[in-house]
C-alpha cells in the first residue's frame, strides 16, 4: 500500500520558474526521501530528510518536512527543460525498514 | 561502479509461462528491494532482503510470486504461472545499509504477459 501522496499529480511550468511539489503521509516516519524518474528509467535518489530535520538543500533543490502536519515539500528553483520527469516521495516508517512510495508528480518544464 | 543491473530489459511471454527476473545489486550493499510499477497502482514494494535474508514479503501478491537471494550479488524474482495482470515494470533496488540510506535502482524489467 502507498504511504505518501503527492500533490499535484501533474505540474506544467515554463523554464526558469520554480516548481513546488507536496507530499503527505499518514504514520510516523524515520525519514522521507525524494526520487526522480525519467521515462523508461529507474528512480534516482535526490535528497533524504530525517524526521528530526526541518529543511535541507541540495543545489537547486530545497526540501522541507513538517512532522506535525505529516507533510513535505520539494522545491526546484530556476527549473530547466531537463528537470522534466516524475518526482516521488518515499517514506520509511519508524521502527520499520521498508520504503513506501507515493503516486508521484509528473513535472513538465517547457523550454 | 556499474550500478544495479537487471535482466532482461524486456520480457514478453504467454500466460501460464514461468518468468524469471534477475538482479545484481551494487557490490557491498546489504539491502535489496523488489518493486513493481504500474499506472494503476504506482510503485509497490514486493519484498526486501537484508544480508540475503528475506525480511518482509507481505507485498508479494500471491503464491505465484517467489524471490530468492542465494548470495550477496544476485537475486531473482520468479512468477509461475504468469498472468496478464502481472504485466508491469519490475524494479530492483539496493541500499548500502538499510532505508536510512538512499536506494539505488536498476532500470527495470518491462514484463508483458499476453
Amino acid at each position: 500500500s502507498q504511504q505518501g501522496e503527492e500533490d499535484p499529480q501533474a505540474l506544467s511550468i515554463q523554464e526558469g520558474e520554480n516548481a513546488t511539489m507536496n507530499c503527505s503521509y499518514k504514520t510516523s516516519i524515520n525519514n522521507l526521501q525524494w526520487y526522480r524518474q525519467n521515462s523508461g528509467r529507474g528512480l534516482v535518489h535526490l535528497i533524504l530528510i530525517r524526521s528530526n530535520e526541518r529543511e535541507k538543500h541540495s543545489g537547486r533543490l530545497r526540501v522541507t518536512l513538517d512532522t506535525s502536519k505529516k507533510s513535505s515539500s520539494l522545491l526546484i528553483t530556476a527549473s530547466r527543460a531537463a528537470d522534466t520527469a516524475s518526482y516521488f516521495c518515499a517514506t520509511v516508517l519508524y521502527n520499520n525498514n521498508d520504503m513506501r512510495f507515493g503516486a508521484g508528480t509528473r513535472l513538465t518544464v517547457k523550454p | 561502479d556499474a550500478g544495479v543491473i537487471q535482466s532482461p530489459r524486456h520480457e514478453v511471454t504467454e500466460m501460464g509461462q514461468e518468468v524469471t527476473l534477475r538482479c545484481k545489486p551494487i557490490s557491498g550493499h546489504n539491502s535489496l528491494f523488489w518493486y513493481r510499477q504500474t499506472m494503476m497502482r504506482g510503485l509497490e514494494l514486493l519484498i526486501y532482503f537484508n544480508n540475503n535474508v528475506p525480511i518482509d514479503d507481505s507485498g508479494m501478491p500471491e503464491d505465484r510470486f517467489s524471490a530468492k537471494m542465494p548470495n550477496a550479488s544476485f537475486s531473482t524474482l520468479k512468477i509461475q504461472p504468469s498472468e496478464p495482470r502481472d504485466s508491469a515494470v519490475y524494479f530492483c533496488a539496493s541500499s548500502p545499509r538499510d532505508t536510512n540510506s538512499p536506494l539505488h535502482f536498476g532500470n527495470g524489467t518491462r514484463l508483458t504477459v499476453t
